[in-house]
């Protein structure tokens, strides 16, 4: 069975920079065409994708928020994480994290998403 | 930056009724599209990818088509259970892009 699953702060504050942790199970990162992405979701919003990490360590971001967006994986603990910095009330949204395979290039397994609030 | 535009916004529509969901794309995709269903509270589901292949699991009353710029989500039976949102979604030059949602309700 193919899962996962993210965690990290509820709440931040304006400036601050958020970091969530992805966990999966039942696929390796280290397998050709496997991807791992982050995609949002503010309240009563569109989805927006974020970032992505591919199994050979390459990653692409979402131009508009390149700047403020990291993403590394940590194969042996089947983790991948993301930073954002200099958060504002506007990132405020539900964070999924999806596997990604290239035949597809869709998301096809979701975690269950977590819901990050940015107020002060 | 390709833009993702579904049309219509909103729809209602009644069980048993056949309906199609469109997503414009602002340049040529190919075929890389994907369509995915989310209810409230959930994660979305992917239910179609490669603009027309069905995910494993998912009822064949759904189908996609279209190619290039345009593509269509349709459902040839409404049951109680598809009244959700309804996104798509864009892969080009290793960057990805969602719709803005289409979110079907019941007449």
């Amino acid at each position: 069975q193919i899962t996962l699953k993210e965690s990290g702060p509820t709440l931040v504050k304006p400036t601050q920079t958020l970091t969530l942790t992805c966990t999966f199970s039942g696929f390796s990162l280290s397998t050709v065409g496997v991807g791992v992405g982050w995609i949002r979701q503010p309240p009563g919003e569109a989805l927006e994708w974020l970032a992505l990490i591919y199994w050979n360590d390459d990653h692409r971001y979402s131009p508009s928020l390149k700047s403020r967006l990291t993403i590394t994986k940590d194969t042996s603990k089947n983790q991948v994480v993301l930073t954002m910095t200099d958060m504002d009330p506007v990132d405020t949204a539900t964070y999924y994290c999806a596997r990604r395979l290239s035949l597809k290039q869709a998301f096809d397994i979701w975690g269950l998403g977590t819901m990050v609030s940015v107020s002060s | 930056d390709i833009q993702m535009t579904q049309s219509p916004s909103t729809l209602s529509a009644s069980v048993g009724d056949r309906v199609t969901i469109t997503c414009r794309a602002s340049q040529s995709i190919s075929s890389w599209l994907a369509w995915y269903q989310q209810k409230p509270g959930k994660a979305p589901k992917l239910l179609i990818y490669q603009a027309s292949s069905l995910e494993s699991g998912v009822p064949s009353r759904f189908s996609g088509s279209g190619s290039g710029t345009e593509f269509t989500l349709t459902i040839s039976s409404l049951q109680p259970d598809d009244f959700a949102t309804y996104h798509c979604q864009q892969y080009n030059n290793y960057l990805y892009t969602f719709g803005q949602g289409t979110k079907l309700e019941i007449k």
